[in-house]
């Protein structure tokens, strides 16, 4: 089955610092989004992405993230100033049609960020 | 909104014994019902799904799920635990938004003995 890859599987850094978080979608899907787990938590939407735009985002995402597909396949979150807070498991995820109601999401299997 | 509750954190069965994991829902609208497993520092894989039809879902690894509208449940179960099924288990239910996007419950971690 196809997959979804997330570079790195963990990042570390210091608070203050900008991350740059990468993720290479099913190459036909249309829809893309970010997820994040702090520990012990559930998993909390941030971002979905169609059609080169943010489609929705939740109060989670701020100012401080961004997201971009800069050349069509790669799909990146970015913080542009890490907090204590950010520390968490980011999950990429794509859906194969627009928002199809009936299609799961593919999962990467996360970059773990630790913010010192 | 949209939301599920998984009201278990913990749920513990002896291998080979049956297991329940319980999922409610609460959506304005068809529900679009998932479960998803969690292998420790994996990501998210799709276990199962319910969008309409028969009620008794099956999926991978032998799960199944049972979609119960008048009791707004989706709970998980199989017939027989192996110690391999011990992970964490997420419901969730598909936004009313049109982006896709998973809500997902709290998670309950599943602890199959042997």
């Amino acid at each position: 089955e196809p997959e979804v890859t997330q570079t790195p599987s963990h990042q570390v850094t210091q608070m203050g610092q900008e991350v740059i978080l990468r993720c290479v979608p099913i190459s036909n899907h249309l829809y893309f989004y970010w997820y994040r787990q702090i520990l012990g938590q559930k998993v909390e939407f941030l971002v979905s992405f169609y059609n080169n735009e943010i489609s929705e985002k939740s109060e989670i995402f701020d100012d401080q993230f961004s997201v971009e597909r800069p050349d069509g396949s790669n799909f990146t979150l970015k913080i542009r100033s890490t907090k204590l807070e950010d520390s968490a498991m980011y999950f990429c995820a794509s859906n194969p049609q627009s928002g199809g109601m009936n299609e799961k999401l593919f999962f990467g299997s996360g970059t773990q960020l630790s913010v010192l | 909104a949209q939301s599920v509750a998984q009201p278990e954190d913990q749920v513990k069965v002896a291998e080979g014994n049956p297991l329940t994991v319980k999922c409610t829902y609460s959506v304005s609208g068809n529900p679009y019902l998932f479960w998803y497993v969690q292998y420790p520092n994996r990501g998210l894989q799709f276990l199962l799904k319910y969008i309409t039809g028969d009620n008794l879902v099956k999926g991978s690894y032998g799960f199944e799920a049972e979609f119960n509208k008048s009791q707004t449940s989706f709970h998980l179960k199989k017939p027989s635990a192996l110690v391999s099924d011990s992970a964490l288990y997420f419901c969730a239910v598909r936004d009313s938004s049109n982006t896709g996007k998973l809500i997902f419950g709290q998670g309950t971690t599943l602890q199959v003995k042997p």
